[in-house]
């Protein structure tokens, strides 16, 4: 079956334009999680959907960064005005509901701002 | 605040060896440990998680992990490895309450391979 997918898989912006990552879960997934994985660090957290409901954003670096999951399947994670430390890959995972925690994540979207 | 430590940042073994990377965590109750591998380019996979009982647990590849409690550690083994082990390797701990299972991950090893 298809695993977690995310679109684009590289993107490069200028410094200040807004970009839009995209993370089609596995489906009948029901929580869904973006990290942010900075060059020679491990993933961190930034937000976390069950359904469509955001229940945990604290990881969300600054008011630029927002995410949703209109729908309960597909996510968006959206930057607003890029700074260069926003370069990093973004990885999304999703997990079925009592799925003993086994997250399974996408190939992740490699954000470059110049 | 759950955290994880990976005191090794590179490791070189030579093919057919045996292989040990450490993980150290911090949580304030029966952790859920994770052992995940990145090849370059890649997503992360699941090689084998910990929730409870046995402390010895087997994963994919031959890779094995043993959760020692009294010393906060959930070290990975493989008796002997291949060059196509070569990859990053993240231990990660998980929140035991059911409803946000997100991860704390440590920073990684990146393992090498010399023939």
């Amino acid at each position: 079956g298809a695993g977690v997918s995310q679109s684009p898989r590289y993107k490069v912006a200028k410094r200040g334009q807004d970009v839009a990552l995209r993370c089609d879960p596995i489906s009948g997934h029901v929580s869904l999680f973006w990290y942010q994985q900075a060059l020679g660090q491990g993933p961190e957290f930034l937000t976390y959907f069950q359904n469509e409901a955001q229940l945990d954003k604290s990881g969300l670096p600054s008011d630029r960064f927002f995410a949703e999951r209109p729908e309960g399947s597909v996510s968006t994670l959206k930057i607003q005005r890029t700074q260069q430390e926003d370069s990093a890959v973004y990885l999304c995972a999703s997990t079925s509901r009592g799925g003993a925690y086994e997250q399974y994540f996408g190939p992740g979207t490699r954000l470059t701002v110049t | 605040a759950q955290s994880v430590t990976q005191p090794d940042i590179h490791i070189t073994v030579s093919e057919g060896a045996s292989l040990e990377l450490r993980c150290n965590y911090s949580y304030g109750a029966t952790p859920y440990l994770f052992w995940y591998v990145q090849s370059p380019g890649q997503g992360l996979q699941l090689l084998l998680k910990y929730f409870s009982g046995d402390t010895l647990v087997q994963g994919i590849k031959g890779f094995e992990a043993e959760f020692k409690r009294s010393q906060s550690s959930f070290n990975l083994r493989k008796p002997s490895v291949h060059w196509s082990d070569a990859a990053e390797y993240f231990c990660a701990v998980g929140r035991t309450n059911f409803g946000n299972e997100k991860l704390t991950f440590g920073t990684g090893t990146r393992l090498t391979i010399i023939p």
